[in-house]
């Protein structure tokens, strides 16, 4: 019954430094998304995919890039973190519905 | 490009009393809609979706929403609220190309 599963929970980052938050589902779904919400802001789309080897950007692509080599996993990739990039990020995943992981709750200093 | 607005940050309403949180939408070809609510450091639950057929659509937790195409809205709804309702809700659309766009989000509070 695991659903959507993101690691780490927390991280803390210097600013500079890169890191990849795990995404993987267990439901065989073709769609998979990554948001980032800041403090008392909405949810900002970063990037999509819809299947195994596609990739499209979201509203705020800039900064991160990601991959899609399976079905199950969509990883995100920071590369040189900037204290911007300070947010709580969900993964999700579904086919009509979405459904959200617990989130990654990153600190850039 | 594809839109959800939520008018309203906030929504206070007494326990008992019935809730309405407001969205509207901007999306090319026919829309998939969905509202999510948001508990404190936890993430997104879904509630309920319009994809075709009755304009009013039920969901989870005795909560309701109503499509209207030519005011595309899609306004969610539960004839009485509960203490236990105040959360912060979402509206979402998805359009043709699978992209899953939110709004700002409304922060309900029922008062006891």
């Amino acid at each position: 019954n695991a659903g959507v599963t993101q690691t780490p929970k927390f991280r803390i980052l210097k600013i500079g430094q890169s890191m990849t938050l795990q995404c993987t589902q267990d439901m065989n779904h073709n769609y998979m998304y990554w948001y980032r919400q800041d403090p008392g802001m909405g949810l900002k789309l970063i990037y999509y995919s819809v299947g195994a080897g596609i990739t499209d950007k979201g509203e705020v692509p800039n900064g991160y890039n990601v991959s899609r080599s399976t079905t199950e996993d969509f990883p995100l990739r920071l590369e040189l973190a900037a204290p911007s990039q300070t947010s709580v990020y969900f993964c999700a995943s579904g086919t009509t519905e979405a459904f959200f992981g617990q989130g990654t709750r990153l600190t850039v200093v | 490009a594809q839109s959800v607005a939520q008018p309203e940050d906030q929504v206070n309403v007494a326990e008992g009393n019935p809730l309405t949180v407001k969205c509207t939408y901007s999306v090319s070809g026919n829309p998939y809609l969905f509202w999510y609510v948001q508990y404190p450091n936890r993430g997104l639950q879904f509630l309920l979706k319009y994809i075709t057929g009755d304009n009013l659509v039920k969901g989870s937790y005795g909560f309701e929403a109503e499509f209207n195409k030519s005011q595309t809205s899609f306004h969610l709804k539960k004839p009485s609220a509960l203490v236990s309702d105040s959360a912060l809700y979402f509206c979402a659309v998805r359009g043709s190309d699978y992209k899953l766009s939110f709004g700002a989000g409304t922060t309900v509070t029922v008062r006891a």
